[in-house]
Protein backbone atom coordinates (compact mmCIF):
# COMPACT_ATOMS: atom_id res chain seq x y z
CA UNK A 1 0.00 0.00 0.00
CA UNK A 2 0.66 3.54 0.13
CA UNK A 3 3.09 4.95 2.57
CA UNK A 4 5.81 7.45 3.72
CA UNK A 5 9.15 6.69 4.82
CA UNK A 6 11.72 9.43 6.94
CA UNK A 7 14.85 9.63 8.33
CA UNK A 8 15.09 8.94 12.06
CA UNK A 9 15.57 11.49 14.50
CA UNK A 10 15.98 12.80 16.38
CA UNK A 11 17.58 15.75 15.02
CA UNK A 12 20.14 17.93 16.58
CA UNK A 13 21.39 20.86 14.66
CA UNK A 14 23.31 24.21 16.31
CA UNK A 15 21.55 27.63 15.22
CA UNK A 16 22.11 28.80 11.76
CA UNK A 17 23.12 24.89 10.59
CA UNK A 18 21.72 23.48 6.92
CA UNK A 19 18.57 21.17 7.49
CA UNK A 20 17.76 18.42 5.66
CA UNK A 21 15.22 16.01 6.67
CA UNK A 22 15.09 13.04 3.93
CA UNK A 23 11.58 11.84 2.53
CA UNK A 24 10.74 9.25 0.12
CA UNK A 25 7.15 7.59 -0.47
CA UNK A 26 5.85 4.58 -1.99
CA UNK A 27 2.61 4.82 -3.98
CA UNK A 28 0.70 3.45 -6.46
CA UNK A 29 0.14 6.57 -8.58
CA UNK A 30 1.02 10.01 -7.97
CA UNK A 31 0.34 11.38 -5.10
CA UNK A 32 0.16 15.43 -3.35
CA UNK A 33 2.93 15.28 -1.36
CA UNK A 34 3.51 17.57 2.40
CA UNK A 35 5.30 18.26 5.20
CA UNK A 36 3.33 19.16 8.32
CA UNK A 37 5.33 20.56 11.64
CA UNK A 38 4.32 20.21 14.68
CA UNK A 39 5.27 22.50 17.77
CA UNK A 40 5.14 21.46 21.58
CA UNK A 41 2.40 21.34 22.72
CA UNK A 42 0.77 22.14 19.37
CA UNK A 43 -1.30 20.63 16.60
CA UNK A 44 0.08 19.49 13.23
CA UNK A 45 0.31 22.74 10.68
CA UNK A 46 0.83 22.17 7.19
CA UNK A 47 4.11 23.66 6.38
CA UNK A 48 3.87 23.34 2.52
CA UNK A 49 2.45 21.23 0.25
CA UNK A 50 3.55 20.58 -3.95
CA UNK A 51 0.98 18.65 -6.01
CA UNK A 52 3.17 17.60 -9.26
CA UNK A 53 6.46 16.15 -10.04
CA UNK A 54 8.99 18.80 -9.85
CA UNK A 55 6.98 21.49 -7.97
CA UNK A 56 8.46 23.53 -4.95
CA UNK A 57 6.91 24.02 -2.06
CA UNK A 58 8.06 26.78 0.13
CA UNK A 59 7.50 28.56 3.53
CA UNK A 60 9.21 30.09 6.71
CA UNK A 61 12.31 29.62 4.32
CA UNK A 62 11.94 25.76 4.08
CA UNK A 63 11.46 24.09 0.67
CA UNK A 64 10.81 20.95 -0.96
CA UNK A 65 10.86 19.54 -4.02
CA UNK A 66 8.58 16.82 -5.45
CA UNK A 67 10.83 14.05 -7.40
CA UNK A 68 9.15 12.00 -8.97
CA UNK A 69 12.21 10.16 -10.31
CA UNK A 70 13.70 9.00 -7.20
CA UNK A 71 10.08 9.20 -5.06
CA UNK A 72 10.87 11.65 -2.72
CA UNK A 73 10.14 15.42 -1.51
CA UNK A 74 13.43 15.92 1.01
CA UNK A 75 12.99 19.35 3.58
CA UNK A 76 15.56 21.83 3.47
CA UNK A 77 15.78 24.76 4.99
CA UNK A 78 19.43 27.20 5.28
CA UNK A 79 19.72 28.27 8.53
CA UNK A 80 17.50 26.90 11.34
CA UNK A 81 16.13 28.79 14.07
CA UNK A 82 15.86 27.63 18.13
CA UNK A 83 12.03 28.61 17.07
CA UNK A 84 12.07 25.94 14.23
CA UNK A 85 12.58 22.87 16.99
CA UNK A 86 9.32 20.65 16.40
CA UNK A 87 8.56 17.19 14.71
CA UNK A 88 8.18 17.47 11.27
CA UNK A 89 6.00 15.03 9.42
CA UNK A 90 6.08 14.00 5.73
CA UNK A 91 3.44 12.84 4.41
CA UNK A 92 0.72 12.19 0.94
CA UNK A 93 -2.32 12.32 -0.46
CA UNK A 94 -3.54 9.86 -3.73
CA UNK A 95 -5.95 12.25 -5.73
CA UNK A 96 -8.13 9.42 -5.95
CA UNK A 97 -9.26 10.08 -1.82
CA UNK A 98 -8.55 13.62 -1.35
CA UNK A 99 -9.04 12.98 2.46
CA UNK A 100 -6.66 10.16 3.41
CA UNK A 101 -3.46 11.72 4.23
CA UNK A 102 -0.90 8.99 4.74
CA UNK A 103 1.58 10.61 7.35
CA UNK A 104 5.31 9.14 7.90
CA UNK A 105 6.72 8.66 11.44
CA UNK A 106 7.65 12.10 12.00
CA UNK A 107 11.35 13.44 13.12
CA UNK A 108 12.52 15.34 15.49
CA UNK A 109 14.38 18.45 15.19
CA UNK A 110 16.03 20.19 18.03
CA UNK A 111 17.85 23.58 17.52
CA UNK A 112 20.10 24.76 19.74
CA UNK A 113 21.92 28.37 20.69
CA UNK B 1 -10.86 32.20 13.15
CA UNK B 2 -10.50 29.91 16.47
CA UNK B 3 -9.10 27.04 15.87
CA UNK B 4 -9.98 23.20 16.55
CA UNK B 5 -10.86 22.91 20.39
CA UNK B 6 -10.38 19.51 22.13
CA UNK B 7 -10.64 18.72 25.68
CA UNK B 8 -9.50 17.13 27.99
CA UNK B 9 -5.65 17.64 26.89
CA UNK B 10 -4.51 15.09 29.38
CA UNK B 11 -6.40 12.24 30.67
CA UNK B 12 -5.38 8.83 32.64
CA UNK B 13 -7.60 6.01 33.28
CA UNK B 14 -7.46 2.52 34.45
CA UNK B 15 -7.42 0.04 32.46
CA UNK B 16 -11.49 -1.02 31.53
CA UNK B 17 -13.01 2.17 32.30
CA UNK B 18 -14.72 4.33 29.47
CA UNK B 19 -13.50 7.55 28.42
CA UNK B 20 -14.67 10.13 26.10
CA UNK B 21 -12.80 12.89 23.90
CA UNK B 22 -14.53 15.68 22.58
CA UNK B 23 -13.77 18.45 19.61
CA UNK B 24 -15.22 21.48 18.51
CA UNK B 25 -13.98 21.69 14.86
CA UNK B 26 -13.25 25.17 12.80
CA UNK B 27 -16.74 27.43 12.17
CA UNK B 28 -18.25 26.25 9.15
CA UNK B 29 -16.21 23.53 8.54
CA UNK B 30 -17.99 20.37 7.55
CA UNK B 31 -15.66 17.46 7.46
CA UNK B 32 -14.26 16.08 11.09
CA UNK B 33 -11.40 13.43 11.09
CA UNK B 34 -10.07 11.79 14.21
CA UNK B 35 -6.91 10.31 14.17
CA UNK B 36 -4.54 8.29 16.56
CA UNK B 37 -1.10 8.78 17.16
CA UNK B 38 1.01 6.59 18.68
CA UNK B 39 4.39 8.06 20.22
CA UNK B 40 7.18 8.19 17.80
CA UNK B 41 4.63 7.67 14.60
CA UNK B 42 2.12 9.51 12.65
CA UNK B 43 -1.45 10.02 13.05
CA UNK B 44 -3.99 7.44 11.54
CA UNK B 45 -7.22 8.26 10.48
CA UNK B 46 -9.99 6.65 12.80
CA UNK B 47 -12.87 8.09 11.23
CA UNK B 48 -13.91 10.55 8.84
CA UNK B 49 -17.34 12.73 8.56
CA UNK B 50 -18.94 14.61 6.43
CA UNK B 51 -21.39 17.28 8.38
CA UNK B 52 -23.20 14.38 10.89
CA UNK B 53 -22.46 10.85 8.36
CA UNK B 54 -19.81 9.19 9.71
CA UNK B 55 -18.24 8.30 5.95
CA UNK B 56 -15.25 6.28 6.68
CA UNK B 57 -15.06 4.55 9.71
CA UNK B 58 -12.98 1.48 8.27
CA UNK B 59 -10.18 1.82 10.57
CA UNK B 60 -12.11 2.50 13.65
CA UNK B 61 -12.00 -0.74 16.05
CA UNK B 62 -15.75 -1.06 16.49
CA UNK B 63 -16.03 -3.33 19.50
CA UNK B 64 -14.27 -0.44 22.13
CA UNK B 65 -14.47 2.52 19.79
CA UNK B 66 -17.37 4.55 18.94
CA UNK B 67 -17.70 8.25 17.71
CA UNK B 68 -20.83 10.47 17.05
CA UNK B 69 -21.24 14.42 15.12
CA UNK B 70 -24.39 15.18 16.48
CA UNK B 71 -25.78 17.93 14.33
CA UNK B 72 -22.41 17.93 12.49
CA UNK B 73 -20.50 20.38 14.52
CA UNK B 74 -18.75 19.10 17.80
CA UNK B 75 -17.67 15.74 17.71
CA UNK B 76 -17.13 12.92 20.54
CA UNK B 77 -14.70 9.76 20.21
CA UNK B 78 -15.46 7.37 23.08
CA UNK B 79 -13.22 4.13 24.19
CA UNK B 80 -15.09 1.86 26.02
CA UNK B 81 -13.65 -0.31 28.00
CA UNK B 82 -10.12 0.71 27.43
CA UNK B 83 -7.17 -0.86 27.24
CA UNK B 84 -3.09 -0.24 27.65
CA UNK B 85 -2.80 -0.41 23.83
CA UNK B 86 -4.84 2.59 23.81
CA UNK B 87 -2.41 4.95 25.61
CA UNK B 88 -1.82 7.17 22.26
CA UNK B 89 -2.42 10.93 21.61
CA UNK B 90 -5.92 11.20 19.88
CA UNK B 91 -6.13 14.32 17.37
CA UNK B 92 -9.05 15.96 15.80
CA UNK B 93 -8.86 17.73 12.79
CA UNK B 94 -11.41 19.47 10.15
CA UNK B 95 -11.54 20.92 6.80
CA UNK B 96 -14.37 23.34 4.63
CA UNK B 97 -15.03 20.08 2.80
CA UNK B 98 -13.74 16.85 1.04
CA UNK B 99 -14.14 15.95 -2.94
CA UNK B 100 -11.00 18.10 -3.46
CA UNK B 101 -7.89 18.75 -1.03
CA UNK B 102 -8.95 21.10 1.78
CA UNK B 103 -6.20 21.70 3.93
CA UNK B 104 -6.82 19.66 7.23
CA UNK B 105 -6.55 22.30 10.34
CA UNK B 106 -5.34 19.66 13.62
CA UNK B 107 -6.44 20.23 17.43
CA UNK B 108 -3.57 19.96 20.07
CA UNK B 109 -4.84 16.72 20.80
CA UNK B 110 -5.63 14.61 23.82
CA UNK B 111 -3.01 12.44 25.29
CA UNK B 112 -4.75 9.46 26.89
CA UNK B 113 -2.22 6.99 29.65
CA UNK B 114 -4.08 3.90 30.85
CA UNK B 115 -2.56 1.98 33.69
Amino acid sequence: GDSVTQMEGPVTLSEEAFLTINCTYTATGYPSLFWYVQYPGEGLQLLLKATKADDKGSNKGFEATYRKETTSFHLEKGSVQVSDSAVYFCALIMKTSYDKVIFGPGTSLSVIP
Amino acid sequence: EAGVVQSPRYKIIEKKQPVAFWCNPISGHNTLYWYLQNLGQGPELLIRYENEEAVDDSQLPKDRFSAERLKGVDSTLKIQPAELGDSAVYLCASSRDSGAYNEQFFGPGTRLTVL
